[in-house]
């Protein structure tokens, strides 16, 4: 059974800082994997979206990386912002989507 | 602009008073579920659709009902709604199961008194 573990569950950082969100699951015969952000008591919104057969996908100030042999991702984020506070969520997608608990992220001014 | 729409996004309801929450897509989608987010227990997939008349259960399936009978829409049905019910309800829909990413609906928080 898949099982998705997101490390830290919350993280504060000053403006400016780079970060990284990390995400584990334990089975790797996965299809893709998804991260997502979530605001308070909103919607789901994707980020970036990972195919098994690639190593990293980047948007912006987000990178992504995958690497189906150890069963990890990580959101690599430049320069955060205050803007960019919110819960981060991966997903792992191998016949249905198995979500992490999420990384809540603060960024302060 | 493509997107999955829910309705209502706020419910208050009283126990057994049967309610339907909407989902509709407009990218021509062939899967379609429903999930529901409660704090420390995270996203928790109640009901999937392969595609039209054809729907499946999946973790937590008691209470819910489903149907698909169009492509673009996927209604939650709560027969008899109780406590145990409240929670933040996403729809998700993707044009399959595994090689394309998921568009999530803006929730409806649904609270069952």
């Amino acid at each position: 059974k898949q099982e998705v573990t997101q490390i830290p569950a919350a993280l504060s950082v000053p403006e400016g800082e780079n970060l990284v969100l990390n995400c584990s699951f334990t089975d790797s015969a996965i299809y893709n994997l998804q991260w997502f952000r979530q605001d308070p008591g909103k919607g789901l919104t994707s980020l970036l979206l990972i195919q098994s057969s690639q190593r990293e996908q980047t948007s912006g100030r987000l990178n992504a990386s995958l690497d189906k042999s150890s069963g990890r991702s990580t959101l690599y984020i430049a320069a955060s912002q205050p803007g960019d506070s919110a819960t981060y969520l991966c997903a792992a997608l191998g016949g249905k989507l198995i979500f992490g608990q999420g990384t809540e992220l603060s960024v302060k001014p | 602009e493509a997107q999955v729409t829910q309705n209502p996004r706020y419910l208050i309801t009283v126990t057994g008073k049967k309610l339907t929450v909407t989902c509709s897509q407009n990218m021509n989608h062939e899967y379609m579920s429903w999930y529901r987010q409660d704090p420390g227990l995270g996203l928790r997939q109640i009901y999937y659709s392969m595609n039209v008349e054809v729907t499946d259960k999946g973790d937590v399936p008691e209470g819910y009902k489903v149907s698909r009978k169009e492509k673009r829409n996927f209604p939650l049905i709560l027969e008899s709604p109780s406590p145990n019910q409240t929670s933040l309800y996403f729809c998700a829909s993707s044009f399959n199961t595994n090689n394309y990413g998921y568009t999530f609906g803006s929730g409806t928080r649904l609270t069952v008194v």
